[in-house]
């Protein structure tokens, strides 16, 4: 069975802070893919990044960087020197090589100026 | 390029009507998929569609909704005889004929409240 978990909830940092997001999966897969999403209160889905199986390396984006272990089965979500505007809903999710996305329940992320 | 498009973004309907939600994937897309957001959760799977073809229906449920993806025109998602139960986000995304091995790119919903 394949499952994203993404124990935190809610998280309230001030602005400027340094703020990780965790999500842990379970997949029998060999191959698959890991995505985060980002839900603004408007409530569309923006999509941040997409990360297959084989590639652990770590990537960086500006203030976004990820942290993917396959040996804890965890893909991390930082934010460095929070804003404001980071203030949303983010969802981590899983693709096994099927066309189904396996959604975590979401994070809630206040960032207080 | 425009995105996902999905209407209405938000629709009302009184319990017992119909809800009709469309979808129009990505220039290109030929692949479409419908999730359902319910308040506080993350999105679940409902169906996955190639034009004129259900592939896969295994989350949608059995009674009320239906789903189709005509040669021509947008993805329609239909519930009929709504409850407040199926008051909801519903997402679409798309994705081209490679499938999975993209990501799929996801509209901005239509937010359905049942009166």
């Amino acid at each position: 069975a394949q499952k994203v978990t993404q124990a935190q909830t809610e998280i309230s940092v001030v602005e400027k802070e340094d703020v990780t997001l965790d999500c842990v999966y379970e997949t029998r897969d060999t191959t698959y893919y890991l995505f985060w999403y980002k839900q603004p209160p408007s409530g569309e889905l923006v999509f941040l990044i997409r990360r297959n199986s084989f590639d652990e390396q770590n990537e960086i984006s500006g203030r976004y960087s990820w942290n993917f272990q396959k040996s804890t089965s965890s893909f991390n979500f930082t934010i460095t020197a929070s804003q404001v505007v980071d203030s949303a809903v983010y969802f981590c999710a899983l693709s096994g090589g099927t066309y189904k996305y396996i959604f975590g329940t979401g994070t809630r992320l206040k960032v207080l100026a | 390029n425009a995105g996902v498009m999905q209407n209405p973004r938000h629709l009302v309907r009184r319990r017992g009507q119909e809800a009709r939600l469309r979808c129009s994937p990505m220039k290109g897309h030929s692949h479409v998929y419908w999730y359902r957001q319910l308040p506080e959760e993350g999105l679940k799977f409902m169906v996955y569609l190639q034009k004129e073809n259900i592939i896969d229906e295994s989350g949608m449920p059995k009674e009320r909704f239906s789903a189709e993806f005509p040669k021509e025109g947008p993805s329609i998602l239909r519930i009929q005889q709504v409850v407040r139960g199926d008051s909801a986000a519903y997402f679409c995304a798309s994705s081209p004929p490679q499938g999975v091995s993209t990501e799929a790119f996801f509209g901005q919903g239509t937010r359905l409240t049942v009166v």
